[in-house]
């Protein structure tokens, strides 16, 4: 079974660039998440998607951040404009439904903003 | 901020030894799941308890859960160098449609040769 697909890898832009990242979720996963990793730090939810849906994006900074999910299988993440601070790993992730069954994560993507 | 907490945050054993992590969370659950990450790699799943269950095994790790002190504890026997990683709780909090997947701080586990 193939696993959650991430790209690019790592990404290193300057502040102030725009920047996405894009995750293939698990073939019949319902749910897909958004994660940031700072360095050091757990995972912290950024965005969480039923479908197409948005369940919950209270921790997503909306004021630079943008996620979507238009026809319920593949996603996009964007952050305009980058903050140094933004410096992290992007991780998706996806499961069944949202008990969290089958849930798995993608590689991630490393960003530096330099 | 309903973030889960670990406690140690760090933690350096001889190997053989046995390893022990602790997570304590702050709202109801459904189930609690850990997962081990490498330095610089994706989290990897190692097991998931239920909130309905208070410990599980899978090989050389011993899951349990005291849902009335809302902590888990991992414990891993037996040490390995492959070992070294950071080891992160996380819960399913909350129902239905408010249900999200919640992660602990980590601890960094360091196994010495």
């Amino acid at each position: 079974e193939a696993g959650v697909a991430q790209s690019p890898r790592y990404k290193i832009i300057e502040k102030r660039q725009s920047v996405a990242f894009w995750c293939n979720p698990i073939s019949g996963h319902a749910t897909l998440y958004w994660y940031q990793q700072i360095l050091g730090q757990g995972p912290k939810l950024l965005i969480q998607f039923q479908n197409n849906g948005v369940v919950d994006d209270s921790q997503l900074p909306k004021d630079r951040f943008s996620a979507e999910r238009l026809k319920g299988v593949d996603s996009t993440l964007k952050i305009q404009p980058a903050k140094l601070e933004d410096s992290a790993v992007y991780l998706c992730a996806s499961s069944l439904d949202r008990t969290g069954d089958g849930y798995t994560f993608g590689s991630g993507t490393r960003l530096t903003v330099v | 901020s309903q973030q889960g907490e670990e406690d140690p945050q760090a933690l350096s054993i001889q190997e053989g030894e046995n390893a022990t992590m602790n997570c304590s969370y702050k709202t109801s659950i459904n189930n609690l799941q850990w997962y081990r990450q490498n330095s610089g790699r994706g989290l990897v799943h190692l097991i998931l308890i239920r909130s309905n269950e208070r410990e599980k095994h899978s090989g050389r790790l011993r899951v349990t859960l005291d849902t009335s002190k809302k902590s888990s504890s991992l414990l891993i026997t037996a040490s390995r160098a492959a070992d070294t990683a950071s080891y992160f709780c996380a819960y399913l909090s909350g129902y239905s449609s408010a249900s999200k997947i919640i992660f602990g701080s980590g601890t960094r586990l360091s196994i010495r040769p």
